[in-house]
């Protein structure tokens, strides 16, 4: 069974510049979720999708993130425009269903390393 | 506030020797406690969890790990580390309310010496 799939792995661009994340979540899982995880920290959850409805964006920096699920399946996260503090690894994960997280195994993708210049 | 501390920026052990990873706790109530293991360029990947009932949880991969109320603890242990769980290890606690969200610990960095 394939893991969740994210690409690209690594973008490097200049400020103000727009950038696009995407992620494919495990077949079947109807959960979806968007970490950020700065350098030397844990990963911090941006946004949680149940099929295509954002049920948690309360940490998502809306001036210039947003993200979108329209058919319940792979989801984008883009930022528009980046800034230098925006360098990060953006990480994707999916479960079977919300219910408590920890009911049900999160599972993770191998992260975008952004780098803007 | 709700939050999990991993005192321990970088430990290095010899392979063969037994690891201890350090986690402390702050919640109200009983907290749903996890340990991830972050590989090089990999994803995040579950060892073990704690919900309630026996406080020694075995995991994958040969760890285990030890819930303490009364140190407020979630120690991650494995009795003799091999140069492959090298790598970055996060603590994690799940909130009981609607979002019952995962919250993350700074990660402990392994680095395993022959």
């Amino acid at each position: 069974e394939a893991g969740v799939v994210q690409s690209p792995r690594y973008k490097i661009i200049e400020k103000k510049q727009p950038v696009a994340f995407w992620c494919n979540p495990i077949s079947g899982h109807n959960t979806l979720y968007w970490y950020l995880q700065n350098l030397g920290q844990g990963p911090e959850l941006l946004i949680r999708y149940e099929n295509e409805e954002a049920v948690d964006d309360s940490q998502l920096p809306k001036d210039r993130f947003s993200a979108e699920r329209l058919k319940g399946v792979d989801s984008t996260l883009k930022i528009q425009p980046a800034e230098l503090g925006d360098s990060a690894v953006y990480l994707c994960a999916s479960s079977l269903e919300r219910g408590l997280a920890g009911l049900v195994e999160q599972f993770f993708g191998p992260g975008t390393r952004l780098t803007v210049l | 506030a709700q939050s999990v501390t991993q005192p321990d920026i970088h430990i290095t052990v010899s392979e063969g020797a037994s690891l201890e990873l350090r986690c402390n706790y702050s919640y109200g109530a009983t907290p749903y406690l996890f340990w991830y293991v972050q590989s090089p360029g990999q994803g995040l990947q579950l060892l073990l969890k704690y919900f309630s009932g026996d406080t020694l949880v075995q995991g994958i991969k040969g760890f285990e790990a030890e819930f303490k109320r009364s140190q407020s603890s979630f120690n991650l242990r494995k009795p003799s580390v091999h140069w492959s769980d090298a790598a970055e290890y996060f603590c994690a606690f799940c909130d009981q309310t609607g979002a019952n969200n995962l919250f993350f610990g700074t990660g402990t960095r392994l680095t395993v010496i022959p």
